[in-house]
């Protein structure tokens, strides 16, 4: 059974502050999607990626994926409140059922 | 990507009654995904729902209490049954990696 391990799972911190939440997974994907979710809304989808190693980066966001293909870490440079919410990853299966983290649920400050 | 519709956003039922979800998208898409969430928590994926054959439920989820249709191929449908304060929850649709805004579920 595949699992991804998501953490931390509670992050409080100040505006201007970095941070990194990790998903570690024994198995390996073949993706990973990364998503944000506020409240009242379904998760949004941030990036995909899919090539061991890569690394992307999106405004103040940087996503990589491990060599191996089995785990993934988002890293936010100099939070800001509106980066407030549900940070979710997703490993994509070859059948598109995804294997979902527990969740990281962010709150910044000001 | 494609644009889902999910109504009702929200609904407060009477236990034992059903309440049925509806999910439309803009473009004909062959997989759909019903999921529930509990507020600030993962997803737990409740079936695939595929046109022109049942839907494939996962463990922990059966189809008396969870009926979907698939009429077409932008269309479905999930109904939650017999409902009691324990199937109080956000249900949510999806295709691929695209999201419809969810269903705040609250049975009293």
């Amino acid at each position: 059974t595949q699992l991804l391990e998501q953490s931390p799972q509670f992050l409080s911190i100040q505006e201007g502050e970095n941070l990194t939440v990790y998903c570690n997974s024994s198995s390996v994907f073949s993706s990973l999607q990364w998503y944000r979710q506020e409240p009242g809304e379904g998760p949004v989808l941030l990036v995909t990626v899919v090539t061991g190693g890569e690394v992307k980066k999106l405004k103040r966001l940087t996503f990589q994926f491990g060599d191996a293909r089995k785990d993934s870490s988002l890293h936010i440079t100099a939070a800001q409140p509106g980066d407030t919410g549900l940070y979710l990853c997703a490993g994509g299966g070859n059948n598109r059922k995804l294997i979902w983290g527990l969740g990281t649920s962010l709150a910044v400050n000001p | 990507s494609a644009v889902i519709s999910q109504k009702p956003s929200r609904d407060i039922c009477q236990r034992g009654t059903s309440l049925t979800i509806q999910c439309q998208v803009d473009s004909q898409v062959t997989m759909m995904f019903w999921y529930r969430q509990q507020p600030g928590q993962s997803l737990t994926l409740i079936a695939t729902a595929n046109q022109g054959s049942e839907a494939t439920y996962e463990s922990g989820f059966v189809i008396d209490k969870f009926p979907i249709s698939r009429p077409n191929l932008t269309f479905s449908t999930l109904t939650v049954s017999n409902m009691s304060p324990e199937d109080s929850s956000i249900y949510l649709c999806s295709v691929g990696y695209t999201f419809g805004s969810g269903t705040r579920l609250t049975v009293v």
